[in-house]
């Protein structure tokens, strides 16, 4: 069973700069999540979709960070611009459901300088 | 608001010691609580969860609701225990996980 995919696995930016970030979950996975995780501590929640919906957006700072899954499937994830602070790991997950396994993608690393 | 501390950002033991993570949560209500473990190289995955209440790899997590802590443990460490341990908690009907700081374990030969 293939994995949750992210790309890319790594980029740099410019401060002020704009970057997508996109997920591809387990086939059939209606749960969606955008973790953050900075050095040095665990992730935290950005987003989490069912299906096409938002759950929970709490979060997510939205003066520059957006995420869309349009068809239910892939995702992405926007920040424009970028602020030095936003330099983390974004992890992708995903779960066929709510009590089930959440799976986790190898993260796509965000430098911005 | 829930809260998962993870008191210890280190652990250094030699194999075939014994080892214990401390997880400490705040959450009125009964939340589920979670072991995910990321080794080098490797993407996050989960270790155990309290409502499974098995062994995995050698490792055993109680939850105690008086102390609410979820304290990971396991007798003897060996080498490939080395990783970085994140504890999480679960308190709403959709699943997303409220993670602590992590702690790193070293085992040593």
């Amino acid at each position: 069973e293939a994995g949750v995919a992210q790309s890319p696995r790594y980029k740099i930016i410019e401060k002020r700069q704009s970057v997508a970030f996109w997920c591809n979950p387990i086939s059939g996975h209606a749960t969606l999540y955008w973790y953050q995780q900075i050095l040095g501590q665990g992730p935290k929640l950005l987003i989490q979709f069912q299906n096409n919906g938002v759950v929970d957006d709490s979060q997510l700072p939205k003066d520059r960070f957006s995420a869309e899954r349009l068809k239910g499937v892939d995702s992405t994830l926007k920040i424009q611009p970028a602020k030095l602070e936003d330099s983390a790991v974004y992890l992708c997950a995903s779960s066929s459901g709510s009590g089930n396994t959440i799976y986790f993608g190898e993260g796509s690393w965000l430098t911005v300088v | 608001a829930q809260r998962v501390t993870q008191p210890e950002k280190l652990l250094s033991v030699f194999k075939g010691a014994p080892v214990e993570l401390k997880c400490n949560y705040s959450y009125s209500g009964s939340p589920e609580l979670f072991w995910y473990v990321q080794y080098s190289r490797q993407r996050l995955q989960l270790l155990l969860r309290h409502i499974s209440r098995e062994s995995i790899k050698g490792f055993t997590a109680d939850l105690n609701k008086g102390e609410t802590s979820f304290h990971l443990k396991k007798p003897f460490a060996q080498e490939e225990d080395s990783a970085m341990y994140y504890c999480a908690l679960s308190a709403d009907s959709w699943g997303k996980l409220q993670f602590g700081s992590g702690t790193q374990v070293v085992v040593t030969p």
